[in-house]
């Protein structure tokens, strides 16, 4: 079935590190992909998102690039603030089944001033 | 403002007492999903509803009912809470077309069940 793998946290950096989140897949077919964030005490919300091979979705300088040949959407942010401590979710949208979208486990990442 | 409300944010109850979570929209979604989040497993869908008085299972749908009598509501129902239904739980709605769809989410209810 369809599924998604992340890295486990947490993850905890100094301001301005560089931060990378790895995320792989599992589907049939090519599934659009996204990365959600939740920040402390939010409901989640959309960071960024792919639809299909080689597309890179952006935002609030995060990253990520659809590769079909690793099945990967790896989240990277080159320099990470305070304010970008949350959790992160990495998800994908079934081709199929109603639209079904299906999370990763999510990674915590703790920014240090 | 566009927003997905959930009432209440806070619960604490015991074993076999009813509840019901509420969910409701202002963004005319035909879309509405109910998940759970517990550490290390993610979000995982409980029900979803693709319109009014349409709705189906998700991944684990055992002890909870839903509803959807309106477009905008989706009420969460515990018929008989148990304390492994201790959880913080979501509710999306989107307006889906085919390759794409953005849920846009609810603050959550932490909820537990001694």
């Amino acid at each position: 079935g369809n599924s998604v793998t992340q890295m486990e946290g947490p993850v905890t950096l100094s301001e301005e590190a560089f931060l990378t989140i790895n995320c792989t897949y599992t589907a049939t077919g090519y599934p659009s992909l996204f990365w959600y964030v939740q920040y402390p005490g939010e409901g989640l919300q959309l960071l960024l998102k792919a639809t299909k091979a080689d597309d890179k979705g952006s935002n609030k300088g995060f990253e990520a690039t659809y590769r079909k040949e690793t099945t990967s959407f790896h989240l990277e942010k080159g320099s990470v603030q305070v304010s970008d401590s949350a959790v992160y979710f990495c998800a994908l949208l079934h081709l199929a089944n109603d639209y079904k979208l299906s999370f990763g486990a999510g990674t915590t990442v703790t920014v240090r001033a | 403002e566009a927003q997905v409300t959930q009432n209440p944010r806070y619960l604490i109850t015991v074993t076999g007492k009813k509840l019901t979570v509420t969910c409701s929209q202002n963004m005319n979604h035909e879309y509405m999903s109910w998940y759970r989040q517990d550490p290390g497993l993610g979000l995982r869908q409980i029900y979803y509803s693709m319109n009014v008085e349409v709705t189906d299972k998700g991944d684990v749908p055992e002890g909870y009912k839903v509803s959807r009598k309106e477009k905008r509501n989706f009420p969460l129902i515990l018929e008989s809470p148990s304390p492994n239904q201790t959880s913080l739980y979501f509710c999306a709605s989107s307006f889906p077309r085919r390759g794409y769809n953005e849920q846009f989410f609810g603050p959550g209810t932490r909820l537990t069940v001694l």
